[in-house]
């Protein structure tokens, strides 16, 4: 799988857009981007993925670029409870059944200030 | 709720004992993965298994196994227990049948301490 690039924390304000980055440049045209966030300990849980279309749902956007060396989360109104570890994945995902793992990195510290 | 359930959610126990970490996947999900989270390292793929049959093993340590049974629920066995083998240990589930692009889930964790 390929590697990911991310900054190492962010700080956001409280109501504002979070854009987290992250870059992916030896993708392949067969990996997906994945996002992934860990509150304090709990289970990652599951924001978005996309192959090379633009996403959204009613957790956050996912912007990848049309080389699809980059993307970009958005969490367009951030709150205090999204402060998390945020974690950006590339992934090979074949149809019907057996998938590949995730592998993670270190990811982006997010912190939302009041 | 993710629907991956893992037991127990916290278990002490002592330097060279054994444990058994079981989790059931989502339903009608094939594939489960675990995962290990100690303080000072990341999350650590340990070992996937799909549909009864292990698929992908990473940094697993030979003292621990796993196995995934007819119903599709998981055990990790832990042996030989050191000190640094405390952690989260995670559990999550893929792969439904005619599906794409699976989406992993995971459970919340089960917190193992080894005194």
């Amino acid at each position: 799988d390929a590697k990911t690039t991310q900054p190492t924390s962010m700080d956001c304000a409280e109501g504002r857009a979070a854009n987290l980055p992250c870059n992916h440049s030896t993708i392949s045209g067969n990996e997906y981007v994945y996002w992934y966030r860990q509150i304090h300990s709990q289970g990652p849980q599951y924001i978005i993925h996309g192959l090379k279309n633009n996403e959204t749902n009613e957790m956050a956007s996912l912007i990848i670029t049309e080389d699809r060396k980059s993307s970009t989360l958005i969490l367009p109104h951030a709150t205090l409870r999204d402060t998390a570890v945020y974690y950006c994945i590339v992934r090979v995902a074949n149809y019907g059944g057996s998938q590949g793992n995730l592998i993670f990195g270190k990811g982006t510290k997010l912190s939302v200030k009041p | 709720d993710s629907g991956v359930t893992q037991t127990p959610k916290h278990l002490i126990t002592a330097t060279g004992q054994r444990v058994t970490l079981r989790c059931s996947p989502r339903s009608g999900d094939l594939s489960v993965y675990w995962y290990q989270q100690s303080l000072d390292q990341g999350l650590q793929f340990l070992i996937q298994y799909y549909n009864g049959e292990e698929r992908a093993k990473g940094n697993i340590l030979e003292r621990f196994s796993a196995q995934q049974f007819p119903d599709l629920h998981s055990e990790l066995n832990l042996s030989s227990l050191e000190l640094g083998d405390s952690a989260l240990y995670f559990c999550a589930s893929s792969g439904r049948r005619q599906s794409s692009g699976n989406t992993i889930y995971f459970g919340e964790g089960s917190w193992l301490t080894v005194v």
